[in-house]
């Protein structure tokens, strides 16, 4: 079955990075687009980035471009979310998904890893 | 970026009710790819409704959805008791990719 685990979060100061990591299984990992989606608390979602299958193609939401960096290592059926300049408003459970094809619409998703920003 | 507005904000119904969820995008939806995902608390979001009609694998068949261009639709047919749930609609018709803000669905 598919399974995502996503790792890597914690609590980081106010200009600080971290990288997250999803570990993936139970599909063939290199033949998919992927996606990081974050959720503040108790708000709504919010779509990050996603890549391509071959890690050639990256995209991503205005309110993280040039701070976050998504990879993947296909060998290694992994995916990655380098978060630089971090600022409180980053603070969210950040998942990763899987995506249908190109389109952003995700089929499945981790359970997600927490990033807070503070102080 | 393309907002959705969904409404109500929460819906408070019994088991055996029906519920009724809408989402209004602030233009056309492209091709209506318009998606709906169910959250229980602590969980992952879980897609149930995609391109506005269409039931993801293993769906329960009380799910539907409707709507075309800028109003959407989730429809419950008879709530069951793990139904209650937040409900987010999302479209992914143009790129940035965007949710709405949810709606909760209550046990009255």
């Amino acid at each position: 079955q598919v399974q995502l685990v996503e790792s890597g979060g914690g609590l980081v100061k106010p200009g600080g990075s971290l990288r997250l990591s999803c570990a993936a299984s139970g599909f063939t990992f290199r033949d998919y687009y992927m996606s990081w989606i974050r959720q503040a608390p108790g708000k709504g979602l919010e779509w990050v980035s996603y890549i391509s299958p071959s890690g050639i193609t990256v995209y991503y939401a205005d309110s993280v471009k040039g701070r976050l960096t998504i990879s993947r290592d296909n060998a290694k059926n992994s995916l990655y979310l380098q978060m630089n300049s971090l600022r409180a408003e980053d603070t969210a459970v950040y998942y990763c998904a899987r995506q249908i094809k190109v389109a952003g619409l995700f089929d499945y998703w981790g359970q997600g890893t927490l990033v807070t920003v503070s102080s | 970026e393309i907002v959705l507005t969904q409404s109500p904000g929460t819906l408070s119904l019994s088991p055996g009710e029906r519920a009724t969820l809408s989402c209004r995008a602030s233009q056309s939806v492209s091709s209506n790819y318009l998606a709906w995902y169910q959250q229980k608390p602590g969980q992952a979001p879980r897609l149930l409704i995609y391109a506005a009609s269409s039931r993801a694998t293993g769906i329960p068949d009380r799910f539907s959805g409707s709507g075309s261009g800028t109003d959407f639709t989730l429809t419950i047919s008879r709530l069951e008791p793990e139904d209650f749930a937040l409900y987010y609609c999302q479209q992914y018709g143009s790129s940035p990719w965007t949710f709405g803000q949810g709606t909760k669905v209550e046990i009255k």
